[in-house]
């Protein structure tokens, strides 16, 4: 059974920090892993996905790594804004479920 | 990216009516949809796999009597929430399943509030 964990659950930063969520996984026979932001009471939106024959995706000041081996991922935010402010699930698809399981989420907060 | 959506948006109703909420693929087919659900602070927890044709798989604990799921077409799938009670109100999500090649990837909705007074 496919478990996810994110550390840590909450993060409090000033503006400017580089930040570094984790995600862990239990089953290494992914098919992809996904990071995801959700505002409070709105939907997610998608940020970064990686295949299972990718070890890193990047879009703007966003960087996701995968090992597989290890049962991580990391997504690396750089030069945080206030606006950055939000909670990041990242969640796994593996072979053996067919399911996308969520992690439990980091909340994010960035202060001026 | 692939568009889903969800109506309605949000639904307030009595304890003990039924409420259906649709989810939509607007621009690609899924043979699979996949329905959450997220308590407030907490995740999203997997209820029920929706396979086009067929009848809906369960996640363990999840009440198939109660939670009705009809996938009949590739860009639709309603989930109905029988005889509602204040315990079901949640956030509701449905993602659906796109697949090209040997890459697939979900693409979810903006969900659905119920709140059951």
């Amino acid at each position: 059974k496919q478990e996810v964990t994110q550390i840590p659950a909450a993060l409090s930063v000033p503006e400017g920090e580089n930040l570094v969520l984790n995600c862990s996984f239990t089953d290494s026979a992914i098919y992809n892993l996904q990071w995801f932001r959700q505002d409070p009471g709105k939907g997610l939106t998608s940020l970064l996905l990686i295949q299972s024959s990718q070890r890193e995706q990047t879009s703007g000041r966003l960087n996701a790594s995968l090992d597989k081996s290890s049962g991580r991922s990391t997504l690396y935010i750089a030069a945080s804004q206030p606006g950055d402010s939000a909670t990041y699930l990242c969640a796994a698809e593996s072979y053996n479920t067919d399911k996308l399981i969520f992690g439990t989420g980091t909340r994010l907060q960035v202060f001026p | 990216g692939a568009v889903v959506s969800q109506h309605p948006s949000w639904v307030i109703c009595k304890s003990g009516t039924s409420v259906k909420i649709e989810c939509r693929s607007l621009d690609f087919q899924a043979t699979t949809m996949f329905w959450y659900r997220q308590f407030p602070k907490q995740s999203l927890m997997l209820m029920a796999t929706s396979n086009e044709g067929s009848k809906a798989t369960y996640e363990q604990g999840v009440e198939k009597d109660k939670f009705l799921i009809n996938h009949a077409s590739l860009t639709l799938s309603t989930l109905t929430v029988t005889s509602a009670h204040p315990e079901d109100s949640s956030f509701y999500i449905c993602s659906a399943r796109w697949t090209s090649g040997s890459e697939e990837t979900q693409y979810f909705g903006p969900g659905t509030r119920l709140l059951v007074l």
